[in-house]
């Protein structure tokens, strides 16, 4: 079955600093990956997506490449704010499915 | 426009009742999922609704069911609620297509506690 590993929290860093969450999924088809976050008392929100290998998403600053040959979707950010404290989700859909298998979530908190 | 809505916000129950929540979907969006989430499981897909139709089902007992009505409006219910169930629930609608080619958009969730 298909399966999310995310790396755990919670990630605590400073303003202005650099950012990585790791991703790396199982599959048994060729998935399309997402990431979502979800900010304290609300819902999730997309983040960014990539439906083939090699393609980055790219939204808000945030950015992640589609590795098909180490499976991963590694989500990164150049100079984090304190607006982006928040739990982070890596997500996958198989091709032409409508189902999301989600990983645990990271935490990120970002102080002044 | 406005977002996907969930009713209630907040519910509390104690075992053995029975839970309906609500999720009015964003107008011209005709697919509803619904997830599960707990601090010990994480999200977990319970069921997705398409025209009115389960298109999708997640690996939850029969205790868990929904349906979706001819405006995209979608209910779940809970039979014989267990203290396992307290979580959030969150609701997810879309147009309906290719997942990778659309957005998706989350409620604000239901938060069920049971007592």
């Amino acid at each position: 079955g298909n399966s999310v590993t995310q790396m755990e929290g919670p990630v605590t860093l400073s303003e202005e600093a650099f950012l990585t969450i790791n991703c790396t999924y199982t599959a048994t088809g060729y998935p399309s990956l997402f990431w979502y976050v979800q900010y304290p008392g609300e819902g999730l929100q997309l983040l960014l997506k990539a439906t083939k290998a090699d393609d980055k998403g790219s939204n808000k600053g945030f950015e992640a490449t589609y590795r098909k040959e180490t499976t991963s979707f590694h989500l990164e950010k150049g100079s984090v704010q304190v607006s982006d404290s928040a739990v982070y989700f890596c997500a996958l859909s198989d091709r032409g499915y409508s189902t999301l298998t989600f990983g645990k979530g990271t935490m990120l908190l970002v102080s002044p | 426009k406005a977002g996907v809505t969930q009713t209630p916000r907040y519910l509390i129950k104690t075992r053995g009742q029975q839970v309906t929540l609500s999720c009015s979907p964003i107008s011209g969006h005709r697919s509803v999922s619904w997830y599960q989430q707990t601090p010990g499981q994480g999200l977990q897909f319970l069921f997705e609704y398409f025209s009115e139709t389960q298109r999708n089902k997640g690996n939850f007992p029969g205790r868990f069911s929904g349906r979706q009505f001819s405006n995209s409006r979608s209910e779940m219910n809970v039979s014989t609620l267990e203290l396992g169930d307290s979580a959030l629930y969150l609701c997810a609608s879309y147009r309906g297509g290719q997942l990778e080619k659309e957005t998706q958009y989350f409620g604000p969730g239901t938060r069920l506690l049971v007592l």
